[in-house]
């Protein structure tokens, strides 16, 4: 238990489906962040936010569209994937001023049809 | 753009071994850290290693920074099954940028008993 937790841990959908990953960190922490992490590929940032505003889009497709309401929560909302963004995806926290000592959830494994 | 060499990609020896796993750079970074990732679980942080020429040491778990900062290793005595897990290194690049971390591909070991 690392205090960051994600829903759904699995999830298959069609590529027009429109779903969303979920993401409650439990650590007090400012600043929360999704990975992505496929096989054979080192994991990727995806997106960054510190206080809840957005401060890094690592040119992510507009497929993939982030939500952060406040500093515990962040949602990755999913619409029209292609099945390569089958994918473990990672949601992170770290302490904002706390250098770079992050967090990461389980993940969620994501299968697209 | 920063890069990490992870080598091998794989290692599968008998328990009571010794190994050892390089990261390798070109660039700079100020600070590396190792994580270890089971299956189905998020990566969990081991150590971070700041200074150029430190050494850490975590139990059997043994972690080198390079002098020069760009390169890492990770040394297990005695492996145990206990041990089986992907490895990944992480890099932070200078600056302040909150969970700027250039991952390694990681390494995969596999402990026989």
């Amino acid at each position: 238990e690392t205090g960051v937790t994600q829903t759904p841990r699995h999830l298959v959908m069609g590529m027009t489906n429109k779903k969303s990953l979920k993401c409650e960190q439990h650590l007090g922490h400012n600043a929360m962040y999704w990975y992505k992490q496929s096989a054979k590929k080192p994991l990727e940032l995806m997106f960054v936010y510190n206080f809840k505003e957005q401060t890094e889009n690592n040119s992510v497709p507009s497929r993939f569209s982030p939500e952060c309401p406040n500093s515990s929560h962040l949602f990755l909302h999913l619409h029209t994937l292609q099945p390569e963004d089958s994918a473990l995806y990672l949601c992170a926290s770290s302490l904002t001023g706390d250098g770079n000592t992050i967090y990461f959830g389980e993940g969620s494994w994501l299968t697209v049809v | 753009t920063q890069l990490l060499e992870q080598s091998p990609q794989f290692l599968s020896i008998q328990e009571g071994e010794n190994l050892t796993v390089y990261c390798n750079s070109s660039s700079v970074f100020s600070s590396l850290q190792w994580y270890r990732q089971e299956p189905g679980e998020g990566p969990v942080l081991l150590v971070t290693v700041v200074t150029g020429g430190e050494v850490k040491k975590l139990k059997r778990l043994t972690f080198q920074f390079g002098d020069a900062r760009k390169d890492s290793s990770l040394h297990i005595t005695a492996a145990q099954p206990g041990d089986t897990g992907l490895y990944l290194c992480a890099g932070v690049g200078g600056g302040t940028s909150y969970g700027k971390l250039t991952f390694g591909q990681g390494t995969i070991l596999t402990v026989h008993p």
